[in-house]
């Protein structure tokens, strides 16, 4: 059983640019969050998707945004790109039918601004 | 709103000596108690769940932890370390109440030392 993927691994930008980072969840589950990890911080919730619809939105600005598929993959877009957006991107996925609340965490996508 | 505090950065510790990760959690409502473990270049992984019941929880490689509602405290334990547990770790909570986002600790560094 895979767990949740997420591409690509790695990623260098440049100021002002625009980025795209894609996760699969785990089978089975069809909600998608999505976290940002500054170097040396904790995680940070940015928003999650469920039903192909933003549920929930944490303090991240517009340059932030997202989408979910009917397969219940993810993408999470960032524009006009800022240096202090270089940072570790994690999706986690859940059942929303789960009584655990458990999130199962992909790899990361590091990306980093110049 | 809820917020999480991890009250080490940093903890060294010699192989087979005991460790306490220690945590403490604001909020209010009632909430999930989490610790994640993750590795260099790693996602993060699910040590251990506080959800209901019992306030000693045991998790995996040896963890545990206890719940402390009157101190809002949830401190990761475990009685012998092992080079392998060289990490960080992360105290989260989840709101009961609506959704499952992860609100985050900043982390505690764990360095086994031989």
């Amino acid at each position: 059983d895979a767990g949740v993927t997420q591409s690509p691994t790695h990623l260098i930008k440049t100021r002002g640019q625009q980025v795209t980072l894609r996760c699969s969840p785990k089978s089975g589950h069809d909600t998608v969050s999505w976290y940002q990890q500054a170097l040396g911080q904790g995680p940070q919730f940015i928003f999650q998707y469920y039903e192909e619809e933003e549920r929930q939105r944490g303090n991240f600005p517009d340059r932030f945004s997202g989408h979910q598929f009917p397969n219940y993959s993810s993408e999470l877009n960032v524009n006009a790109l800022l240096l202090g957006d270089s940072a570790l991107y994690l999706c986690a996925s859940s059942f929303v039918g789960g009584s655990d609340n458990e999130q199962f965490f992909g790899p990361g996508t590091r990306l980093t601004v110049l | 709103a809820q917020s999480v505090t991890q009250l080490d950065s940093q903890v060294p510790v010699f192989e087979e000596a005991p460790v306490e990760l220690r945590c403490n959690y604001s909020s209010s409502v009632s909430v999930y108690l989490f610790w994640y473990v993750q590795y260099p270049n790693q996602g993060l992984q699910l040590l251990l769940k506080y959800l209901s019941g019992s306030t000693l929880v045991k998790g995996i490689n040896g963890f545990e932890a206890e719940f402390n509602k009157s101190q809002t405290s949830f401190h990761l334990r475990k009685p012998s370390v092992h080079i392998s547990d060289t990490a960080e770790y992360f105290c989260a909570v989840s709101d009961r109440v609506y959704g499952n986002k992860l609100v985050f600790g900043a982390g505690t560094i764990l360095r086994v030392k031989s």
